[in-house]
C-alpha cells in the first residue's frame, strides 16, 4: 500500500527550540515536497526535492531547512521556530513533477 | 505569494446538482492538478492535466486545462453527500518545479 508517513501528527513547542518533522515514503518516488496549510491561504510550498541531494526553495522557505540524504526520507527542520510557523504541515511525494500522494499532516503549535 | 485565484470560496448545493469551480492566474502553468481534502486528512489527487486544452474525466468529475494555460475548471456532476469537502486546484509553474495552490472551494451537499 502506497504510504507517506509523517511524524509526529501533533507537536506543541516553544519559540526557539529546534524541531524536526519526519517524512518517509515507500513508493520509491523521486519527487518529495513540504507544504504548510493556513486558513484562507490553501497550501503553500516550502521546499521540494527532485532527487537525492537535490532540494529547491518553494514559495515560503524562510525559517525552514530540508535534507534529502536518502530517496525515501525528506525531513523538515525548524532551527528556531517562531509563533508564525504555527500551522498544519503536509509532506507529499510524486513520480514526476507534482504531488501525487500526501501524508496525513502534522499540526504544529509554537508558543 | 499566492498566484492562483480559486472560486467560489464555498458552495452549498442540493444532492443531485452539478457543481463547477475554477482557478485562474496571471501566470502560465505547465500542469494543473485538482485535489479533494477531507477533514483531518491530506489532499487526495482527483485529476491531473498536462496539456493545454486537455479535457479529462474521472467518474463524475471532469476537468479542463485552459488553452491559455492560465486557468482550469473542475465540474462535478450529480453531486452526492460524500462529495463534501474542500477542493483545491494546483499548478506547476513552467519555469521551475514550484507548485502553487488555490485557496480552496468548500463544498457542502445537502441530502
Amino acid at each position: 500500500e502506497a504510504q507517506v508517513t509523517q511524524n509526529p501528527r501533533y507537536l506543541i513547542t516553544v519559540t526557539g527550540k529546534k524541531l524536526t518533522v519526519t517524512c518517509s515514503q515507500n513508493m520509491n518516488h523521486e519527487y518529495m515536497s513540504w507544504y504548510r496549510q493556513d486558513p484562507g491561504l490553501g497550501l503553500r510550498q516550502i521546499y521540494y526535492s527532485m532527487n537525492v541531494e537535490v532540494t529547491d526553495k518553494g514559495d515560503v522557505p524562510e525559517g525552514y531547512k530540508v535534507s534529502r540524504k536518502e530517496k525515501r526520507n525528506f525531513p523538515l527542520i525548524l532551527e528556531s521556530p517562531s509563533p508564525n510557523q504555527t500551522s498544519l504541515y503536509f509532506c507529499a511525494t510524486g513520480q514526476s513533477i507534482g504531488p501525487l500522494h500526501f501524508g496525513n499532516g502534522t499540526r504544529l503549535t509554537v508558543t | 505569494g499566492q498566484q492562483l485565484n480559486q472560486s467560489p470560496q464555498s458552495m452549498f448545493i442540493q444532492e443531485g446538482e452539478d457543481v463547477s469551480m475554477n482557478c485562474t492566474s496571471s501566470s502560465i502553468f505547465n500542469t494543473w492538478l485538482w485535489y479533494k481534502q477531507d477533514p483531518g486528512e491530506g489532499p487526495v489527487l482527483l485529476i491531473a492535466l498536462y496539456k493545454a486544452g486537455e479535457l479529462t474525466s474521472n467518474g463524475r468529475l471532469t476537468a479542463q486545462f485552459g488553452i491559455t494555460r492560465k486557468d482550469s475548471f473542475l465540474n462535478i456532476s450529480a453531486s452526492i453527500p460524500s462529495d463534501v469537502g474542500i477542493y483545491f486546484c494546483a499548478g506547476q509553474l513552467t519555469n521551475n518545479n514550484d507548485m502553487r495552490f488555490g485557496a480552496g472551494t468548500r463544498l457542502t451537499v445537502k441530502p
